[in-house]
């Protein structure tokens, strides 16, 4: 059965720091996408990065990096230069299957609270 | 554009009684999608539909909980003789069918809070 494990409850750091999110994952599909989610406090839950099991090279948006360890079923979310309004909570998510029919359910781990402290 | 939107944002009901919960996709999302969050049990998937194919319903937790989507579009999540642990956040999200490299990602709701006493 798929599995998120999301291992830190809650993390700090400091403004303008970089954090690194650990996120681990277990299936037996060859195929699958993993998803990362931010949720403030108003509780909207904003997709963030996705990373695609056959990507060559691990994702990144903006602040947001991916770190794929394809061996190790990891796929950890690294935030550069932190900002006050990146305090929320974080889900790494997975859904297996990758065809663009396939649509399917995502298993959200159980989240990690990010405070970001001035 | 718009997002997807979700009403109530609030329900508070007493027990036994039936709730609907409505979701509005964004627009041409062919995908949607039902979860809920609680404290106990994290975000759990509901129900998923997908285009006119039958709906995956292995998420519902009891014959309580139905849902449907009328004309593709707008969906109703319908809770029938509400208990005190159905008390959480339902959540809805949409996806769009495509080709290209984020196929599948889905988009969140604001929720509705639902409170049973």
């Amino acid at each position: 059965a798929q599995k998120i494990t999301q291992t830190q409850p809650g993390m700090f750091v400091q403004e303008k720091e970089a954090v690194t999110l650990d996120c681990t994952y277990d299936t037996s599909d060859p195929s699958y996408g993993l998803f990362w989610y931010k949720q403030p406090s108003s509780g909207e839950m904003i997709f963030l990065i996705y990373q695609g099991s056959y990507d060559q090279q691990n994702a990144t948006e903006g602040r947001y990096s991916l770190n794929f360890q394809k061996a190790r079923k990891s796929a950890n979310l690294v935030i550069s230069a932190s900002q006050l309004g990146d305090s929320a909570m974080y889900f790494c998510a997975m859904r297996e299957g990758l065809s663009y029919n396939q649509g399917g359910k995502l298993i959200f781990g159980q989240g990690t609270e990010l405070s970001v402290k001035p | 554009g718009a997002g997807v939107s979700q009403s109530p944002s609030n329900k508070v009901t007493e027990k036994g009684k039936d709730v609907e919960l409505r979701c509005d996709p964004i627009s041409g999302h062919t995908a949607l999608y039902w979860y809920r969050q609680s404290l106990g049990q994290g975000l759990e998937f509901l129900i998923y539909f997908q285009g006119n194919s039958a709906p995956d319903k292995s998420g519902l937790p009891s014959d309580r909980f139905s849902a449907e989507r009328t004309g593709g579009s707008v969906s109703t999540l319908t809770i029938q003789r509400t208990q005190q642990e159905d008390s959480a956040v339902y959540l809805c999200a949409s996806s769009r069918r495509t080709s290209g490299r984020l196929t599948g990602t889905q988009y969140f709701g604001p929720g509705t809070r639902l409170l049973v006493l």
